[in-house]
C-alpha cells in the first residue's frame, strides 16, 4: 500500500512554457500532499504544502506565482511551472501524506526531471 | 540554516558488516524523527521511524537509536547488504496537530561491498 505516483517522470520544455506535474495517491486518500526539490547531491528542499480544497502553503522564498499548486481532490495534487527558466531544471518530487493526526510518515512519489532549455 | 544534519556524505562498508549513518539536529522542538532511503531518479522510500519519547526503535535489519540530549540520532543496518546501497537521508518533523513539514539531512551515500 501507500503507493503515490508522479506523471511525467521525465520532461524537456523550452523557455517561457509552463509545465504541469501530477502526484497521485494511488490507494489512500491524500488531505495533504507536498511538493519537493532536489538539486543534484543536495537535499530535499520543501517548496509547498498542499492541502485538499484550500490554498497552497509556500515555504520562504518560492515564488507562488511561478509554483502553481492545485490539489483538486483527496487523490490529485498539481505543481505547474510557469514561464519556466533553465535555472527551474531540477528534480521535483512529491509526497502524500495519509490522514490521521499522528501519521508522520509521508509517501513518496517517483519524482519529475525537469529540464529546461 | 541546516537544522539537521548528516556530516557524513558517503560511507562505505564490507556486506556483512554494520552500518551506522549518523545525524545531528538543533532544533529542539522536533518531536519525530524519520529514516528514508533513496536510489538515483527515484523518491525516498520510508524506512523507519522514532517518537522523541523513545530512544531505541527496531524493524528487522534497521534500528534507529535517539540521544535527545546529544540531539542526535543514528540508523543502524546489520547486517549490511549490497542492495543497501543508496542515499539515507533522515528528516525530523513536529507535530503541528494538521501537516507534518518534513526537515530533512543533506544524505549519506551507502556502498555496500562485496
Amino acid at each position: 500500500g501507500a503507493v503515490v505516483s508522479q506523471h511525467p517522470s521525465r520532461v524537456i520544455c523550452k523557455s517561457g512554457t509552463s509545465v504541469k506535474i501530477e502526484c497521485r495517491s494511488l490507494d489512500f486518500q491524500a488531505t495533504t500532499m507536498f511538493w519537493y526539490r532536489q538539486f543534484p547531491k543536495q537535499s530535499l528542499m520543501l517548496m509547498a504544502t498542499s492541502n485538499e480544497g484550500s490554498k497552497a502553503t509556500y515555504e520562504q522564498g518560492v515564488e507562488k506565482d511561478k509554483f502553481l499548486i492545485n490539489h483538486a481532490s483527496l487523490t490529485l495534487s498539481t505543481l505547474t511551472v510557469t514561464s519556466a527558466h533553465p535555472e527551474d531544471s531540477s528534480f521535483y518530487i512529491c509526497s502524500a501524506k495519509p490522514p490521521g493526526l499522528f501519521t508522520y510518515e509521508q509517501y513518496f512519489g517517483p519524482g519529475t526531471r525537469l529540464t529546461v532549455t | 540554516d541546516q537544522q539537521v544534519k548528516q556530516n557524513s556524505p558517503s560511507l562505505s562498508v564490507q556486506e556483512g558488516r554494520i552500518s551506522i549513518l549518523n545525524c545531528d539536529y538543533t532544533n529542539s522542538m522536533f518531536d519525530y524523527f524519520l529514516w528514508y532511503k533513496k536510489y538515483p531518479a527515484e523518491g525516498p522510500t520510508f524506512l523507519i521511524s522514532i517518537s522523541s519519547i523513545k530512544d531505541k526503535n527496531e524493524d528487522g535489519r534497521f534500528t534507529v537509536f535517539l540521544n535527545k540530549s546529544a540531539k542526535h540520532l543514528s540508523l543502524h543496518i546489520v547486517p549490511s547488504q549490497p542492495g543497501d546501497s543508496a542515499v539515507y537521508f533522515c528528516a525530523a518533523t513536529i507535530n503541528t496537530g494538521t501537516a507534518s513539514k518534513l526537515t530533512f539531512g543533506t544524505g549519506t551515500r551507502l556502498q555496500v561491498t562485496l
